[in-house]
């Protein structure tokens, strides 16, 4: 049980194209999903936290008009990064649960952006 | 806000060795614990989690950690490594009342197997 699956794995996009992200919880309902970000070597950075059916909360520091987060319902999260550029180029993991209070987090095997 | 520290960055073990990785954690209450570990282009999986009870907590393929509340400390321990152990490993401290909780990670801790 509490499987998160991304999609897609991987993706390659030009410049100043948008690419869009999806997580999934598979076997739960997840009131809450989290998006991170990882460089190369480092650790996870939190993004933002997405509620279903209500405004994601972003983190200090992260643009929220490049990065538009929807939950639009208690399985799916996406993350679409606008106008993509070089530096956007990253490893985006989501997280999910079911928003009972603190407890475990589940994690997507991630999804691997490069921006030409 | 809470923090995370993983002193070491980098770690070599030899197969059949102990191994034990240190995390130091600072938040003002008491805190929800977590050991992940990643495979190269992966994602996370828990290996195990510390929320109250026994400070001593038993996770997958092995792995224990114990809490100690009066060091900040969340140390990860497996008595004998195996080669396949070898990933990234992070650990985090997690936080919130009433909604789901948000992490934060240390900086990770590269584990590598000699044969």
């Amino acid at each position: 049980g509490a499987v998160v699956s991304q999609h897609p794995s991987w993706v390659i996009c030009k410049s100043g194209t948008s690419v869009k992200i999806e997580c999934r919880s598979l076997d739960f309902q997840a009131t809450t999903m989290f998006w991170y970000r990882q460089f190369p070597k480092q650790s996870l950075m939190l993004m933002a936290t997405s509620n279903e059916g209500s405004k994601a909360t972003y983190e200090q520091g992260v643009e929220k008009d490049k990065f538009l987060i929807n939950h639009a319902s208690l399985t799916l999260s996406t993350l679409t990064v606008t106008s993509a550029h070089p530096e956007d180029s990253s490893f985006y993991i989501c997280s999910a649960n079911s928003g009972k209070g603190v407890e475990t987090q589940y994690f997507g095997p991630g999804t691997r952006l490069l921006v030409l | 806000a809470q923090s995370v520290t993983q002193p070491d960055i980098h770690i070599t073990v030899s197969e059949g060795a102990s191994l034990e990785l240190r995390c130091n954690y600072s938040y003002g209450a008491t805190p929800y614990l977590f050991w992940y570990v990643q495979s190269p282009g992966q994602g996370l999986q828990l290996l195990l989690k510390y929320f109250s009870g026994d400070t001593l907590v038993q996770g997958i393929k092995g792995f224990e950690a114990e809490f100690k509340r009066s060091q900040s400390s969340f140390n990860l321990r497996k008595p004998s490594v195996h080669w396949s152990d070898a990933a990234e490993y992070f650990c985090a401290v997690g936080a919130g009342t009433g909604t789901a909780s948000k992490l934060t990670f240390g900086t990770g801790t590269r584990l590598q197997v000699t044969l």
